[in-house]
């Protein structure tokens, strides 16, 4: 299994310009979720879903959108981007209900650089 | 807002010593999770801990669980170089579908 990938790795925006981060699982997880780290803010969590068609809000959503048309994949969208989305990305999943009882696996992170 | 504070911010000591750090939450909560991200890296899950549990032990880690003072520590014995790393407490005080993450304690071990 490759667990939880995520791309690009790294990524430049200019102010205003939209993009699409990509996550994807194979372990049939039917939770996944978005998380941005900032230094000393730790993880913050931006959207979340616990199954295909079903999204929610998490802390920080302003500016984000997501969808979930498959088990395997939850992107996350910046709609317009702002300096302020610079930041760490991490998608995350896991298998069981209640998530927060069960252990989440990450992704290795999306560094984003907003200009 | 962040749920949980980690104490301290920072820590460095040398092989072999034990290491300690703190978690502070603000609300009641149903679970508390440890978590490990080496650099660069997304977060690796070390151990969960329930609300009715005062401790829990794994390898070298020993957590410990206060609801009263909604506190929780983590403790690495005989520490490694390998363990540095920032470590990350995450509560379930927002919803047991979100699970908030605190600020994090960055440790180093030297050899």
């Amino acid at each position: 299994n490759a667990g939880v990938t995520q791309t690009p790795k790294f990524q430049v925006l200019k102010t205003g310009q939209s993009m699409t981060l990509q996550c994807a699982q194979d372990m049939n997880h039917e939770y996944m979720s978005w998380y941005r780290q900032d230094p000393g803010m730790g993880l913050r969590l931006i959207h979340y879903s616990v199954g295909a068609g079903i999204t929610d809000q998490g802390e920080v959503p302003n500016g984000y959108n997501v969808s979930r048309s498959t088990t395997e994949d939850f992107p996350l969208r910046l709609l317009s981007a702002a300096p302020s989305q610079t930041s760490v990305y991490f998608c995350a999943s896991s298998s069981d209900y209640p998530v927060t009882t069960d252990t989440q696996y990450f992704g290795p992170g999306t560094r984003l650089t907003v200009l | 807002s962040q749920q949980g504070e980690e104490d301290p911010q920072a820590l460095s000591i040398q092989e072999g010593e034990n290491a300690t750090m703190n978690c502070s939450y603000k609300t009641s909560i149903n679970n508390l999770q440890w978590y490990r991200q080496n650099s660069g890296r997304g977060l690796v899950h070390l151990i969960l801990i329930r609300s009715n549990e005062r401790e829990k032990h794994s390898g070298r880690l020993r957590v410990t669980l206060d609801t009263s003072k909604k506190s929780s520590s983590l403790l690495i014995t005989a520490s490694r170089a390998a363990d540095t790393a920032s470590y990350f407490c995450a509560t379930d005080g927002l919803g047991f579908q979100k699970l908030v993450f605190g600020t994090g304690t960055r440790l180093l071990v030297s050899p």
